[in-house]
This record gives C-alpha cells, structure tokens and sequence, in this order.
C-alpha cells in the first residue's frame, strides 16, 4: 500500500536553515502537504504542493518536490525556536479521502 | 482558526465500556474525519463522512463507529473500549475532497486501562 517516510529527529541551530525530507509511493499522489504540530496541539497545514509543480516558496518556506524519485523536502530559512515542532508530510490523490501522513519529523531548534 | 471543537479533550475510562468522542464545527464543510496519532505511527484514518448520513471506513477501522446526523457535528464511538484504543483522537475537516487541505480540531487524549 501506500506510504509515506520521513525521518524522526532534526537538530538545528538558531538562524540556520532546516531541511526536513520525506519520500512516498504512491506514484499517483497529486497533492503533498507539510503540517506543523505544536505540543499538546492538532496538526497545522503549512503548505502544500500540486504535483506537477517542482517549487513552491511562502516566506522562509521553501517546498521542493522531485516526482522522478518520489521525494518531497521542507526547507525553513532562518530557523527560529518557536519552529520547534513536529512536522508531517503528508499525500492524498484526486479520489480523495485517504491523505496518508508520515510518522513525522520532530525539530529541535537550539538558542 | 477553523472552528473546530472536540470534546472531551481527555478520558480515563476502563476496558469494556462505551466511549464517543464528539467533533463540532462551525465552518459548514463537507468533509469531516477522524484520525488517531499514535508514535511511530503519525495519523492513521479511522472513519470520514462526506455528508450527512454518509460516511465510510479508513484504515483502521475495527472497534470504531461514527454517526453524522447533522452537517456539524461528527461522532466517534468505541463500543467497547480496549487497551489498544488508547491513543491521541484528532477530528479533522474539509471542504475539497482532491486537494484535502485538513483544518485539525485540539484533539482528544483517551485512555483505557
């Protein structure tokens, strides 16, 4: 079945860059998302990716899709400690109703 | 924010007895869903609706049952709770069903003991 796979732990420094990476399976995916959850807090949708698209950038985000490899990554410019959060990738196809999250990927963001 | 409301946002109960979560919303979309989080998990599709009346099973279905009488709100029953069920419950909803885009409610924290 499908599945979606991201790594469990980031480490960065304040005012770094993040990268948060993630791969799928599911060749039909049409749109990929990233959702940020703070602690005790549902899930935010940050951005999100149509599939025929390779970029996308809102402010210090920076969306990179490569469909070649099924490859998805999350860049966060000048990374701040209220970015600290976990991050989830996230995929769904036009049928609809079945968006498949990864594990999620925890961000520390040291001062 | 989307109006999302879950309650209640935490239960103890005990193995064997019924517990339903409940999920309102005011922004009158369509599509509502229920997800459970658990670790190494991320969030898995237990039930969704895509209208009143109408719903259907996701992934992880087993032990659950949902009821969507009215366009606003969305009820999660465990007829009889297991230890299994103990998890984080999310209620999520939408108005597209291509592009999903999921407003979360705060989630619920059940435990079964």
């Amino acid at each position: 079945g499908e599945d979606v796979e991201q790594s469990l732990f980031l480490s960065v420094r304040e005012g770094d860059s993040s990268v948060i990476n993630c791969t799928y399976t599911d060749s039909s995916s049409t749109y990929l998302y990233w959702y940020k959850q703070e602690p005790g807090a549902g899930l935010q949708l940050l951005t999100y990716i149509f599939s025929n698209m390779d970029m996308k950038q809102d402010q210090r985000l920076t969306v990179l899709l490569n469909k070649k490899d099924k490859h998805l990554s999350l860049r966060i410019a000048d990374t701040q400690t209220g970015d600290s959060a976990i991050y989830f990738c996230a995929e769904s196809n036009t049928g609809g109703f079945k968006t498949i999250f990864g594990a999620g990927t925890r961000l520390f963001v040291k001062a | 924010d989307a109006g999302i409301t879950q309650s209640p946002r935490h239960k103890v109960t005990e193995t064997g007895t019924p517990v339903t979560l409940r999920c309102h919303q005011t922004e009158n979309h369509r599509y509502m869903y229920w997800y459970r989080q658990d670790p190494g998990h991320g969030l898995r599709l237990i039930h969704y609706s895509y209208g009143v009346k109408d719903t259907d099973k996701g992934e992880v279905s087993d032990g659950y049952s949902v009821s969507r009488s009215k366009t606003e709100d969305f009820l999660l029953t465990l007829e009889s709770a297991t230890s299994s069920q103990t998890s984080v419950y999310f209620c999520a909803i939408s108005s597209d069903r291509g592009n999903e885009k999921l407003f979360f409610g705060s989630g619920t924290q059940l435990s079964v003991l």
